[in-house]
């Protein structure tokens, strides 16, 4: 089983729509989560965080369900300006084996493609 | 404030010939990785550097990938000798710190492309 997986779509939606997207983990140490935004041919970008309480940013929300492990974002209102890879990810707190710093560790789900049409 | 700056931004080689990537984080950071993302995927640790030293390199094929970071700030990342499936975009990012096990947001760079003939 994958650390961190998602539904790799890609979701066709028209402006406007209401879309969502899930992601589950495997590792139940998972301490935090966060979506991040990559459009074609650019370099990932920090989205947003994802609270236990869930949260709220504008037209996203996001949201943890730790009992089931997996994580959520909705995108309300869809603008042609959402199109991009949407990507989930996972951190998991290490050890390093030199000196027993604690660290975290980031692991990506592959990534879920939107497209949002006129 | 200066974004991460990789380069070069595009490599094209041959299979079996060596090439090297620069990366410089952003001022302050201490925490800086490097890794690969294969089309369609979403990005690969390969290693990740405290200062100067190596918190986690367990995905890196040692074999023939080799990164260091010898002064805390600016990092390579070397392949040698470099394989067909090592065409991807290598990324790098940087971070602040947070030693209590949880992990601060990532700043990309625009990446490397490589690709490899």
């Amino acid at each position: 089983r994958k650390e961190v997986e998602q539904d790799p779509g890609p979701f066709n939606v028209p402006e406007g729509a209401t879309v969502a997207f899930n992601c589950t983990y495997s590792n139940s140490a998972s301490q935090s989560f966060f979506w991040y935004r990559q459009d074609c041919r650019k370099e990932p970008k920090l989205l947003m965080s994802v609270y236990s309480s869930g949260n709220e940013d504008g037209r996203f929300t996001a949201q943890l369900n730790r009992a089931s492990q997996y994580i959520s974002l909705l995108i309300r209102d869809s603008k042609l300006s959402d199109s991009a890879t949407y990507l989930c990810v996972v951190n998991i707190p290490m050890i390093a084996s030199a000196g027993g710093t604690s660290y975290g560790k980031l692991t990506f789900g592959q990534g879920t493609i939107l497209t949002v049409h006129p | 404030e200066a974004g991460v700056a990789q380069s070069p931004r595009y490599k094209i080689i041959e299979k079996r010939q060596s090439v090297a990537f620069w990366c410089n984080p952003i001022s302050g950071h201490a925490t800086l990785y490097w890794y690969q993302q294969i089309l369609g995927q979403g990005p690969k640790l390969l290693i990740q550097f405290q200062n100067n030293g190596v918190v986690d390199d367990s995905q890196l094929p040692k074999d023939r990938f080799s990164a260091e970071r010898l002064k805390g700030v600016d990092s390579t990342l070397k392949i040698q000798p470099a394989k067909l499936e090592d065409s991807a975009v290598y990324l790098c990012a940087s971070s602040l710190t947070d030693t209590s096990g949880r992990a601060n947001e990532q700043f990309f760079g625009p990446g490397t492309r490589l690709t490899v003939l």
